[in-house]
């Protein structure tokens, strides 16, 4: 079956420390993969896209994932972390349908 | 542009009443689909829609219907509402028309309560 998985429920880094978050979808021919980012009480926002090419995204806010096939994983990145990062994170995948495939999410906590 | 909005926002329902989440979009987008989110779950697609009079069902459609009459509107119906329907239900929109993966565009979220 088509999954997406997000290990970690929950990631505490401190301000200004770099943070890496984890996704992995199941295997596929053709995929697409994106984040997106929930800040509290609000809708989704799109962090950044893989849809083909480069296999390092860049996103809006200092944000950057790597897509790597032979490891099925699409982890999001930043070198340096801000409180206004505080959120939660969703890696969403397509297998080629008009379907996004959610993960579970990640609460990213940053600390002063 | 307004986006994709969703009326309403909070809304407290006893069991077995019905409503009807509304989702209106003016990006003249042709696929809508509908989502709930409910803690440690991420967000499952209840139904979506590929274009007026065109709808099916997602992943977790039992207990919800929809309809599509025109491209800017699509309703999600609670026909009966249950406990197990409390969530928070986001509304999404894509532009099928351009060569690559349409990225979908969120609503601001209708947080439900069954009582």
């Amino acid at each position: 079956a088509q999954s997406v998985t997000q290990l970690d429920s929950q990631v505490p880094v401190f301000e200004e420390a770099p943070v890496e978050l984890r996704c992995n979808y199941s295997s596929s021919v053709s995929v697409y993969l994106f984040w997106y980012v929930q800040y509290p009480n609000q809708g989704l926002q799109l962090l950044l896209k893989y849809l083909s090419g480069s296999t390092l995204v860049k996103g809006i806010n200092g944000f950057e994932a790597e897509f790597n096939k032979s490891q099925t994983s699409f982890h999001l990145r930043k070198p340096s972390v801000h409180i206004s990062d505080t959120a939660e994170y969703f890696c969403a995948v397509s297998y080629n349908t008009d379907k996004l495939i959610f993960g579970t999410g990640t609460r990213l906590q940053v600390f002063p | 542009n307004a986006g994709v909005t969703q009326t309403p926002k909070f809304q407290v329902l006893k069991t077995g009443q019905s409503m009807t989440l509304q989702c209106a979009q003016d990006m003249n987008h042709e696929y809508m689909s509908w989502y709930r989110q409910d803690p440690g779950m991420g967000l499952r697609l209840i139904h979506y829609s590929v274009g007026a009079g065109i709808t099916d069902q997602g992943e977790v459609p039992n207990g919800y219907n929809v309809s599509r009459s025109t491209t800017e509107d699509f309703p999600l119906r609670l026909l009966s509402a249950a406990p197990s329907q409390t969530s928070v239900y986001f509304c999404a929109s894509a532009d099928r028309g351009s060569s690559t993966y349409n990225e979908q565009f969120f609503g601001p979220g209708t947080r439900l309560t069954v009582l």
